[in-house]
Order: C-alpha cells, then sequence, then structure tokens
C-alpha cells in the first residue's frame, strides 16, 4: 500500500539556519510527490512538486526538494530560514495516475528561534 | 484568480447533531476533493469528484457521511449524525490536471 513517512514530529531550527525535513514514500510505480505548507488556521498550500525529470525541485518562498529513487526519499530544504516559515510541514504522494488523490504524511511542524 | 471556497469556517455542534459543509471549487476545474484532517495528522481523502460522478469514496464512512457534487460545480459534505471522533478540518480541494490540487482554507468542526 502507497503511504508517506516524515520521520520529524517536530523540529526547531534558529533563524537564518539551514533547513532540511525529510520525507519517505512507498509507491510501487513513479511517483508524483508534493510538498505543502500549512500555516496555523489556514489551508494548505503548494510549496513544490515532481513529477519526472530533473530530480531537484524549485519551489516557492525559496524552498527546493531533490527527489532520490534509491532512497525513496524527497527532502525539503531551504538554504536559510526566516521566521515566517513557521508553519506544518506536508509530504503527498499522488495515486491512480495524473488523476490520482493524494496520500499524505502526519506532518513535520516546524518552529523557528529567533 | 479565486481560491476554493469553503464554508461555514468555523462549527461547534454537539453530538448527534447534523452539518453540512460547502464548497465552491475553482472554476473550470473539474475534479473536486473532500480531505478530512484530524488534529495532529495529514489529510485523508474523503471523497472525490470527476464533474458530477463519484471516483473514489472508499474512505467515506457511508452510515453517517454523505457528499454531492451538483452540476458538477458547487458541492456539499453531510454529517448525520455526528459522533465526537468527527471533530476535525475538513478540506475541499480541486484540480485542472495533473495532480495540482488546490486547496480551501477548511471548515472547522468540533463536536462537543
Amino acid at each position: 500500500a502507497q503511504s508517506v513517512t516524515q520521520p520529524d514530529i517536530h523540529i526547531t531550527v534558529s533563524e537564518g539556519a539551514s533547513l532540511e525535513l525529510r520525507c519517505n514514500y512507498s509507491y510501487g510505480a513513479t511517483p508524483y510527490l508534493f510538498w505543502y505548507v500549512q500555516s496555523p488556521g489556514q489551508g494548505l498550500q503548494l510549496l513544490l512538486k515532481y513529477f519526472s525529470g530533473d530530480t531537484l525541485v524549485q519551489g516557492i518562498k525559496g524552498f527546493e526538494a531533490e527527489f532520490k529513487r534509491s532512497q525513496s526519499s524527497f527532502n525539503l530544504r531551504k538554504p536559510s530560514v526566516h521566521w515566517s516559515d513557521a508553519a506544518e510541514y506536508f509530504c503527498a504522494v499522488a495515486t491512480g495516475g495524473s488523476q490520482g488523490n493524494l496520500i499524505f504524511g502526519k506532518g513535520t511542524k516546524l518552529s523557528v528561534k529567533p | 484568480e479565486a481560491g476554493v471556497a469553503q464554508s461555514p469556517r468555523y462549527k461547534i455542534i454537539e453530538k448527534r447533531q447534523s452539518v453540512a459543509f460547502w464548497c465552491n471549487p475553482i472554476s473550470g476545474h473539474a475534479t473536486l476533493y473532500w480531505y478530512q484532517q484530524i488534529l495532529g495528522q495529514g489529510p485523508k481523502l474523503l471523497i472525490q469528484f470527476q464533474n458530477n460522478g463519484v471516483v473514489d469514496d472508499s474512505q467515506l464512512p457511508k452510515d453517517r457521511f454523505s457528499a454531492e457534487r451538483l452540476k458538477g460545480v458547487d458541492s456539499t459534505l453531510k454529517i448525520q449524525p455526528a459522533k465526537l471522533e468527527d471533530s476535525a478540518v475538513y478540506l475541499c480541494a480541486s484540480s485542472p490536471s495533473r495532480n495540482t490540487i488546490y486547496f480551501g482554507e477548511g471548515s472547522w468542526l468540533t463536536v462537543v
């Protein structure tokens, strides 16, 4: 069965420090992968997505993610975190082809220290 | 471009009561989803529509939950009767194609 694992429930980083959020997926076919961010009381905003091609994808707000098939991973990175990045981050894999639904991980809550 | 609209944003009801949530997707988006997000978890798909038809409702608790999408545009999700464990955020989302799914801000339900 398809699944997504985000091993870190909560991460705290200092403002200006680099960030890496981990995501591992289980999916038999070529995965469509996503990272979403959710601020308190808000819906989900798409940060970036991977369908095919270049394994390093750029997203909004200075985020990037790298797809590694050999490790079944799609980790999210940002070189310098801003206080406004504090939120919950969800990794997701799409199932069923181009119109499939998303299976989400449980999320990683990011706190930013001044 | 207008986003996915949902209402009401917040609702508190007693167990065994009923509640309905409304969603208006982005114009032109054929696919509409309802997700349930329980506190501390990622969203879980309840039902997926393609135009008027249901594509996937395998995780919808059909004894108490129902959903419809009239004329392939707006959608309503109903819970009757509500249980305590239905307390969650109900997220509506829509998609034109290629899995770029856009989410609304959610409807927060508390069952007491």
